[in-house]
């Protein structure tokens, strides 16, 4: 059976300071691999997805994400966090029509 | 262009009554799905439409929920004798044509925020 897991809850950063929201997955076969945010009281927004290629996979807002194989992780990264960047964030496995979703992670960003 | 719409944006009703909530997905999106997300928590799947039929019912919570869609397009989720528990937001998303193992991005709608009484 497929999951995706986020380990953590919340992730605390200060503005300027490089940001990671980790995720790993568990699949068979080749995983599709997607980011999105949710900003309050909004719907969810693609932020980018590894299908095939490159592992760095760069995407919306300066956000990239790097494919791990022997890790089976997907790591959201980005250089310099901002405090709009706070929001949820969701990783998601698309190997079948019914997605599947990790729990969010919050990202806060302190000014 | 146009998202994905829903409405309302926000329902609130007592408990029993019967409400429908609608999504207009993006046009020449053949895939449609029905997320509930609970307060603080993630999405929970509920319903999968390929065109006009739900090859996946499996994540509907119970027998007072059901949905529809028609003309490839417009979809409603119908929750019969609303129970306090059913408070959510009900999020939408289009996709394009699905495959297994598909690569298409999922747009979402806003959501309707459900409150029962």
């Amino acid at each position: 059976a497929q999951s995706v897991a986020q380990p953590e809850d919340q992730v605390n950063v200060a503005e300027g300071n490089p940001l990671t929201v980790k995720c790993t997955y568990s699949v068979s076969g080749n995983p599709y691999l997607f980011w999105y945010v949710q900003y309050p009281n909004r719907g969810l927004q693609f932020l980018l997805k590894y299908i095939t290629g490159d592992n760095l996979v760069k995407g919306s807002y300066g956000f990239e994400a790097e494919f791990n194989k022997s890790q089976t992780s997907f790591h959201l990264k980005k250089p310099s966090a901002l405090v709009s960047d706070s929001a949820l964030y969701f990783c998601v496995e698309r190997g079948s029509y019914i997605p599947t979703f990790g729990r969010g992670t919050s990202l806060i960003v302190h000014p | 262009g146009a998202g994905v719409s829903q409405s309302p944006s926000n329902k609130v009703t007592e408990k029993g009554k019967d409400v429908e909530l609608r999504c207009d997905p993006i046009s020449g999106h053949t895939a449609l799905y029905w997320y509930r997300q609970r307060l603080g928590q993630g999405l929970e799947f509920l319903i999968y439409f390929q065109g006009n039929s739900a090859p996946d019912k499996s994540g509907l919570p119970s027998d007072r929920f059901s949905a529809e869609r028609t003309g490839e397009s417009v979809s409603t989720l119908t929750i019969q004798r609303t129970q306090q528990e059913d408070s959510a937001v009900y999020l939408c998303a289009s996709s394009k044509v699905e495959t297994s193992g598909t690569s298409d991005e999922q747009f979402f709608g806003p959501g309707t925020r459900l409150t029962v009484l």
